[in-house]
């Protein structure tokens, strides 16, 4: 949580509206990741996005979810016509590179998306 | 306080104990582990990690013990404060990169002052 910033905190959306997620990665940072965090359970990777490029999206379902991380602007996740299984938190971290580097993630606070 | 595996999920201890958090992961190929912490209503915050080649690393207060053996990771934090008091979960990655971490369910850790 060094520096990710996440917004919005709390969003609400009713069934079949559209969320946007923005996440600011910490500055001079080119790589972003999303996670998804259902109740109860740990993290689980949605996404990987270099600036306007997508490198895995292994882990975004196929229909409704979007990512994007533009050359200027935070990375958007955007999910269509939500549905109450929708609901979850969402983190994001980032990176100044990934490869043969290891070193931990550290993530923003989240967003929290309750689909009513 | 000592948990056993996933079966657990909740462990409370008296503030001043020492605490012992269990993780078993499955996938073999795993050659990079850390451990989180989370609070209520905040993102994960990094604790501390460990590469395959060691057995045992430390930290503040934290040490990390991988049995490579048996597939299990353990965290341990001495002198248990209240402010430890969180979700902590265990993480895998395989591969060479950090970013596709694998979460296991988390232990809900509870400190009685």
């Amino acid at each position: 949580n060094a520096g990710v910033m996440q917004n919005p905190r709390h969003l609400v959306r009713r069934r079949g509206q559209e969320a946007r997620l923005r996440c600011s990665p910490v500055k001079g940072h080119s790589h972003v990741y999303w996670y998804r965090q259902l109740p109860e359970e740990g993290l689980k990777f949605m996404v990987y996005l270099q600036k306007e490029n997508i490198i895995d999206e292994s882990g975004m379902p196929k229909e409704r979810f979007s990512a994007e991380f533009p050359k200027e602007g935070p990375s958007i996740l955007r999910i269509q016509q939500v549905v109450r299984g929708d609901s979850a938190a969402y983190f994001c971290a980032s990176s100044p590179a990934t490869g043969q580097g290891r070193s931990p993630l550290h993530f923003g606070n989240g967003t929290r998306l309750t689909v009513t | 306080g000592e948990n056993v595996g996933l079966h657990l999920p909740t462990l409370s201890v008296q503030e001043g104990d020492n605490s012992i958090i269990n993780c078993a992961y499955s996938n073999s190929a795993s050659d990079y582990f850390i451990w989180y912490k989370q609070e209520s209503g905040k993102g994960p915050q990094f604790i501390i990690d460990i590469r395959s080649n060691m057995d045992k690393r430390q930290g503040q207060r934290v040490t990390v013990l991988l049995n490579k053996t048996v597939k299990h990771l353990s965290l341990q934090i001495a002198a248990t404060q209240p402010g430890d008091s969180a979700v902590y979960f265990c993480a895998e990655n395989s591969g060479g990169s950090n970013y596709k971490l694998t979460f296991g369910k988390g232990t809900l850790l509870t400190v009685n002052p």
